[in-house]
């Protein structure tokens, strides 16, 4: 089953970019890589995909490595709003405990 | 377009009482799911429902019943609640038959069992 690995919390000045890690070492040709974002208590909120190619949207940026066993989710401006658990998800109901990023002023 | 929603947003329930929790999505999504997410951890899937009229377990089924009563409609059923059961559960639709992808989610219920 493949599942990821991410780094408990993380910090991040407002303004800069923030790069989250995850690990996906047993990830399978047809698995995409899924980040969802948790604020506060709320449902989390689907940010953005990948299946091997990098990928952008409005919210974020999604690097996937060449051999796809580790990606890493870019928040190019972090804002103090960013502030949340993130995780990154393979096996696809399985959301493990994410990194916890805080946004400092 | 309401999402995903849910009722009650709380409920407390003394040990060995029975409840339903209302889900539904406005999406015409085909795929359901109920999720349970204890302090400080991550979602755990309790149910899910790839189509209207099917329903298949996830992680941690025990304790629970699920109903798929339309496309728009998933509810989930504690027949006699524990302390164990204290949790935030949160539903989240997505547009596959192929469960996964992307999901919505709805903004949680959280039950406290006494």
């Amino acid at each position: 089953d493949a599942k990821t690995t991410q780094p408990p919390s993380m910090d991040c000045a407002e303004g800069r970019a923030a790069n989250l890690p995850c690990n996906h070492s047993t990830i399978s040709g047809n698995e995409y890589v899924y980040w969802y974002r948790q604020i506060h208590s709320q449902g989390p909120q689907y940010i953005i995909h990948g299946l091997k190619n990098n990928e952008t949207n409005e919210m974020a940026s999604l690097i996937i490595t060449e051999d796809r066993k580790s990606s890493t989710l870019i928040l190019p401006h972090a804002t103090l709003r960013d502030t949340a658990v993130y995780y990154c998800i393979v096996l696809k109901f399985y959301f493990g405990t994410g990194t916890s990023l805080t946004v400092i002023p | 377009n309401a999402g995903v929603t849910q009722t009650p947003k709380f409920q407390v329930l003394k040990t060995g009482q029975s409840m339903t929790l209302q889900c539904a999505q406005d999406m015409n999504h085909n795929s359901m799911y109920w999720y349970r997410q204890d302090p400080g951890m991550g979602l755990r899937l309790i149910y899910y429902s790839a189509s209207e009229g099917t329903t298949d377990k996830g992680e941690v089924p025990n304790g629970y019943n699920v109903s798929r009563l339309n496309k728009r409609e998933f509810s989930l059923r504690l027949e006699s609640a524990a302390p164990s059961q204290t949790s935030v559960y949160f539903c989240a639709s997505s547009e596959g038959t192929r469960t996964g992808g992307e999901q919505f989610f709805g903004p949680g219920t959280r039950l406290t069992v006494l």
